[in-house]
């Protein structure tokens, strides 16, 4: 199986803030990397897909990066909404592993 | 536009059999192509990927969790179920369906389900 490590594994911030959050695959999965955001009660959403691309009707100030084992998801002014769990997927092999999360909190 | 929702006993008792379904609405299950998932997220944990349905019917799981493991759908009620057999407390968990669209080539879940919250307990 992909291991998926995500860092760090919560981060407190202010509104306006740039947030970076990093995942890590044990072994090269090309771009095949989904970002998704969680909050409770409410069902996750797809944030990127393929490492870089934006889903329809996500933010711009959300992006990721990268290729191979390392990716980043950025968020150039943090919104009060985004105050949330992210977790990252590999979709290169089965099974399809996840990150453990990362949750944003407000500073 | 597309939604999911799981449904469920949210207690079961060790040893038993977990019964979930997912109804689809907005859509067909069984016209285009699309893999049906089930993913799970125990209290403080990540989330776990534990198998999918393709719309011909074929399925893969999760080698962790294979042998307990039957993922079926059901076309005439359009909707996909999940069965895991001699549950344990480490089964209990937020349950999630989720679906990916092989045409669009995202390999992403791009629609999912609010979850079902799942407790093991006698």
């Amino acid at each position: 199986d992909i291991q998926m490590t995500q860092s760090p594994s919560s981060v407190s911030a202010s509104v306006g803030d740039r947030v970076t959050i990093t995942c890590r695959a044990s072994q090269g999965i090309s771009s095949w990397l989904a970002w998704y955001q969680h909050k409770p009660g409410k069902a996750p959403k797809l944030l990127i897909y393929a490492a870089s691309s934006l889903q329809s009707g996500v933010p711009s100030r959300f992006s990721g990066s990268g290729s191979g084992t390392d990716f980043t998801l950025t968020i150039s002014s943090l919104q009060p909404e985004d105050f949330a769990t992210y977790s990252c997927q590999q979709a290169n092999s089965l099974p399809l592993t996840f990150g453990g999360g990362t949750k944003v909190e407000i500073k | 536009q597309v939604q999911l929702q799981e449904s469920g006993p949210g207690l079961v008792k060790p040893s038993q059999t977990l019964s979930l379904t997912c109804t689809v609405s907005g859509g067909s299950i069984s016209s285009g192509s699309y893999y049906w998932s089930w993913i799970r997220q125990p209290a403080g944990k990540g989330l776990e990927w534990i198998g999918r349905v393709h719309t011909s019917g074929s399925t893969n799981y999760n080698p962790s969790l294979k042998s307990r493991v039957t993922i079926s759908r059901d076309t005439s009620k359009n909707q996909f179920s999940l069965k895991l057999n001699s549950v344990t407390a480490t089964d209990s968990a937020m349950y999630y369906c989720a679906r990916v669209d092989v045409a669009l080539a995202t390999h992403a879940f791009d629609i999912w389900g609010q979850g079902t919250l799942v407790t093991v307990s006698s």
